[in-house]
């Protein structure tokens, strides 16, 4: 069965500090990757999606970065973290079209 | 520009109660909707897939209609427990493997 781990589940990082959200899928090949952000009391925001290695979309300019090093993973990134960048992040990969699975995110607090 | 909405944006409901989620698109030229369920603090679980091709899917208590023609899906939640209190959340997928869009999700409180 298919399974998606993300890691770590907290992080607190003072502001400037680089970051690195990992995300990793097994038990399938070639799955369309995304990294969502959800602030606190909105609604959630598609960052970047990967439909194959090295294959990167970005929806909205901002201070984050993503990589896909391997098919199965997906990384979340920044050289320099800001305030605004606090947040719960989410994780989720899809078979082309059968749905999404989430991982089970990553609360991100800048200080 | 496809934009999904979710009506109403909290519900209390007492237990035991049949009660029933909206969720309204614009275009309805959809590859498929899915509901999905979030815990305070959680990752969201999905509930339910309909592709554009079916009417409506059920698991259990639970059972999600799609109406492509009128841009609206219903979530049926038949009698309502305590542990269903979450946020609700719908999303559209528009071709195979583009990214899905959201609706803003209900806050469901189930009333002991």
């Amino acid at each position: 069965s298919q399974t998606i781990h993300q890691w770590p589940a907290t992080l607190v990082q003072p502001v400037g500090s680089p970051l690195s959200l990992e995300c990793t899928v097994e038990g399938t090949s070639n799955p369309n990757l995304y990294w969502y952000r959800q602030a606190a009391g909105r609604g959630l925001q598609l960052l970047f999606y990967s439909v194959g290695i090295g294959q990167i979309s970005s929806e909205v300019p901002q201070n984050l970065s993503a990589s896909r090093p391997q098919d199965r993973q997906f990384i979340l990134s920044s050289k320099k973290l800001l305030l605004s960048d606090s947040g719960f992040y989410l994780c989720a990969w899809s078979p082309q079209g059968r749905g999404y699975t989430f991982g089970s995110g990553t609360r991100l607090t800048v200080v | 520009k496809q934009e999904v909405t979710q009506i109403p944006a909290a519900l209390s409901v007492p237990e035991g109660e049949n009660l029933v989620l909206n969720c309204s698109f614009t275009d309805s030229a959809i590859y498929n909707l899915q509901w999905f369920r979030q815990d305070p603090g959680k990752g969201l679980t999905s509930l339910l897939l309909i592709q554009s091709s079916q009417r409506e899917q059920t698991s259990g208590r639970l059972n999600a209609s799609l109406d492509k023609s009128s841009g609206r899906s219903t979530l049926y939640i038949a009698a309502s427990q305590p542990g269903d209190s979450a946020t609700y959340l719908c999303a559209v997928g528009m071709n195979r493997d583009d990214k899905i869009i959201f609706g803003k999700g209900t806050r469901l409180h189930i009333l002991p």
